[in-house]
């Protein structure tokens, strides 16, 4: 099993800010990579696939970048909208398709 | 575009068996370029992967919960079931259905979700 591990755990930022998360996989699932956003009582939301092509209607604030083990979403301008938990999920070496334990965003 | 509904019981007693449906609107089931996926999500916590089946009635499960899961699926009715058997507290979690393309597997649309809560 891929075990996906993200860091920080919490990350505060200020409205406006650049925000960088990290998601590193156990091996290496080359570009097999997603993001999700997930706000409070909502689903999570597709951001990214394929570790860097944004989903439909998605905002080019967000960017993802990485290959193999090392990945990484950023919001480039953080909006009051963005502050929730982010999600790394690998879809290269399955079953079981595997996610992250999550970067919470919050306001600082 | 595809809309995804959970349903079912909200409250199951423990050693009893989870049924849960999936409604999908705006498109088929019955498509071979989906995975149509279970994923919960315990309180507070992170996401969990269940299991999938294919429109050929193939299925895939993740191998923690394998001896009590099953999914199925009921194309007339453009729906597809989650059973888990023998549930506990640990069971207790937020489920939801999502769609996944078969060539590269992410989850997108997601059902809103159903909390299922076991307890006697």
């Amino acid at each position: 099993e891929i075990v996906m591990t993200q860091s920080p755990a919490t990350l505060s930022v200020s409205p406006g800010e650049r925000a960088t998360l990290s998601c590193r996989a156990s091996q290496s699932v080359r570009s097999s990579l997603a993001w999700y956003q997930q706000k409070p009582g909502q689903a999570p939301r597709l951001l990214i696939h394929g570790a860097s092509t944004r989903a439909t209607g998605i905002p080019d604030r967000f960017s993802g970048s990485g290959f193999g083990t090392e990945f990484t979403l950023t919001i480039s301008s953080l909006q009051s909208e963005d502050f929730a938990v982010y999600y790394c999920q690998q879809y290269s070496n399955w079953p079981p398709l595997t996610f992250g334990g999550g970067t919470n965003v919050e306001i600082k | 575009q595809v809309q995804l509904q959970e349903s079912g019981p909200r409250l199951v007693k423990p050693s009893q068996t989870l049924s849960l449906t999936c409604t999908v609107s705006g498109g088929s089931i019955f498509n071979g370029d989906f995975y149509w996926s279970w994923i919960r999500q315990p309180p507070g916590k992170g996401l969990e992967w269940i299991g999938h089946i294919f429109y050929s009635g193939n299925t895939h499960y993740n191998q923690s919960l394998k001896s009590r899961v099953t999914i199925s699926q009921d194309t007339s009715k453009n729906q597809f079931s989650l059973r888990l058997t023998s549930v506990t507290a640990a069971d207790t979690a937020m489920y939801y259905c999502a769609r996944a393309p078969v060539t590269t597997v992410r989850f997108d649309p997601w059902g809103q979700g159903i909390l299922v809560t076991v307890s006697s």
